[in-house]
């Protein structure tokens, strides 16, 4: 099945940088690469997605990018502020006929520092 | 609409007790999926559906089982409680856009059981 790598487990900045967080993938079949955000005592919410025919893909202060060749994908926040300290979650999806399977990563816990 | 709806939100059992977990859409989603979650461990899929009738295990589903008699209702069953499934258990629900290029999951607020 896939297996989905999550880096780093914590990541702590300064407000106004900026923070990246790295997946990789096992299945070269995954074609679906969504980002969640995860705030404390809440529920996980959808923040971006990328699909598996896109390169890199943004909404204001995110990014995602995706390197099929390599199986990795990557989420980029610039400016950071206080409000986007959460734990992070990558993860892909197999899709195909009467098939759906979504595996997540670990999590990432970011810490934005005032 | 309500979204995903989840009863209870905490729940505590005796080792071997059974229960059901409810969980409820009123998105008219296809899928629907149950995940635990665990300190360090991210999100664990438990079962999941395809539809209405249709069901299939994800990477954890020893100890639970599931079923889908309706497209609103997807409840998780605990068939003999061990202190291992100490968790928090997330249902979520999701779509296929007509351009089969989404699949954004709709999640619970989440239940949180303890086995003593």
């Amino acid at each position: 099945g896939e297996n989905v790598e999550q880096h780093p487990s914590t990541l702590s900045v300064q407000e106004g940088d900026s923070a990246v967080i790295k997946c990789t993938y096992s299945d070269s079949a995954s074609n679906y690469f969504p980002w969640y955000k995860q705030e404390l005592g809440k529920r996980p919410q959808l923040i971006i997605d990328i699909r598996s025919n896109v390169g890199e893909k943004k909404d204001q202060r995110i990014a995602v990018t995706l390197n099929k060749t390599a199986k990795h994908f990557s989420l980029h926040i610039t400016e950071t502020q206080p409000e986007d300290s959460a734990v992070y979650f990558c993860a892909a999806i197999r899709s195909g006929a009467g098939s759906y399977q979504l595996t997540f990563g670990k999590g990432t816990k970011l810490s934005v520092i005032p | 609409n309500a979204g995903v709806t989840q009863t209870p939100k905490f729940q505590v059992l005796k080792t071997g007790q059974s229960m059901t977990l409810q969980c409820a859409q009123d998105m008219n989603h296809e899928y629907m999926s149950w995940y635990r979650q665990d300190p360090g461990m991210g999100l664990r899929l438990i079962h999941y559906s395809v539809g209405a009738g249709i069901t299939d295990q994800g990477e954890v589903p020893n100890g639970y089982n599931v079923s889908r008699s309706t497209t609103e209702d997807f409840p998780l069953r605990l068939l003999s409680a061990a202190p291992s499934q100490t968790s928090v258990y997330f249902c979520a629900s999701s779509y296929r856009t007509p351009s089969q290029a989404s699949y954004e999951q709709y999640f619970g607020p989440g239940t949180r059981l303890t086995v003593t």
